[in-house]
């Protein structure tokens, strides 16, 4: 089974802090991605990739960066966290037949910004 | 602009009853419809999907229902057991090859005994 692994469950960061959340998978998917899921709002694409040190935006970059200098790895980074990135936030990978349609979740990570 | 819009927000439904999920998407360029399963404390799983070329799908108690000309489609839960307990996403995009996925605001549903 594909297994997407998050570094973290829980966080709680400062406002202005610089933040990391580091996603692994271990099926040598070529696809990963960033989501943001918030009460009634569903999940939200921030970025995805799709090859090593290749990154596109998707619906919600602002205040948000990705670095993918490993395959297996894809990383999110909050510049300087606010209050409004108080959220939970889910790590995908998947095949390039596949991309977004069969994507493997992580367990998600959920940030409090204070 | 919401591109998905699913309904309802919460749903309790009784064991062995019938859970309906129903979504509607504006976007005619999509062509391509996941349901997405998450438990508390998980992250999503991919459940069952449905292309607009058939008006069914159905696998086990699950089974997906779409209507081309209404751009509606729905998730039904046949049977329904305490473990289907999770949140549901409807989700939409322009085919396999699209690396976006427009997700609908999801359904909590619960299944008590």
């Amino acid at each position: 089974d594909v297994k997407v692994t998050q570094s973290s469950r829980y966080l709680v960061k400062r406002t202005g802090e610089k933040v990391f959340l580091e996603c692994v998978q271990d099926m040598d998917h070529e696809n990963m991605f960033w989501y943001r899921q918030d009460p009634g709002l569903g999940l939200r694409l921030i970025y995805f990739s799709y090859d090593v040190k290749m990154k596109e935006k998707g619906d919600i970059p602002e205040g948000y960066s990705v670095s993918r200098e490993k395959k297996e790895r894809f990383s999110l980074i909050l510049e300087s966290a606010s209050t409004n990135q108080t959220s939970m936030y889910l790590c995908a990978s998947s095949l390039p037949t596949n991309r977004a349609t069969k994507a493997f979740f992580g367990q998600g990570t959920r940030l409090t910004v204070v | 602009q919401q591109q998905v819009k699913q309904s309802p927000q919460s749903l309790i439904v009784q064991k062995g009853g019938i859970s309906i999920i129903n979504c509607a998407y504006e976007n005619t360029a999509f062509d391509y419809f996941p349901w997405y399963q998450q438990f508390p404390g998980k992250g999503p799983a991919l459940l069952i999907a449905i292309r607009p070329d058939v008006s069914e799908k159905k696998e086990g108690r699950f089974t997906i229902s779409f209507n081309k000309s209404a751009k509606q489609f729905s998730l039904h839960i046949m049977d329904s057991q305490p473990g289907d307990s999770a949140t549901y996403f409807c989700a939409a995009s322009t085919g396999a090859g699209s690396y976006q996925l427009t997700f609908g605001k999801g359904t909590k549903l619960s299944v008590i005994p």
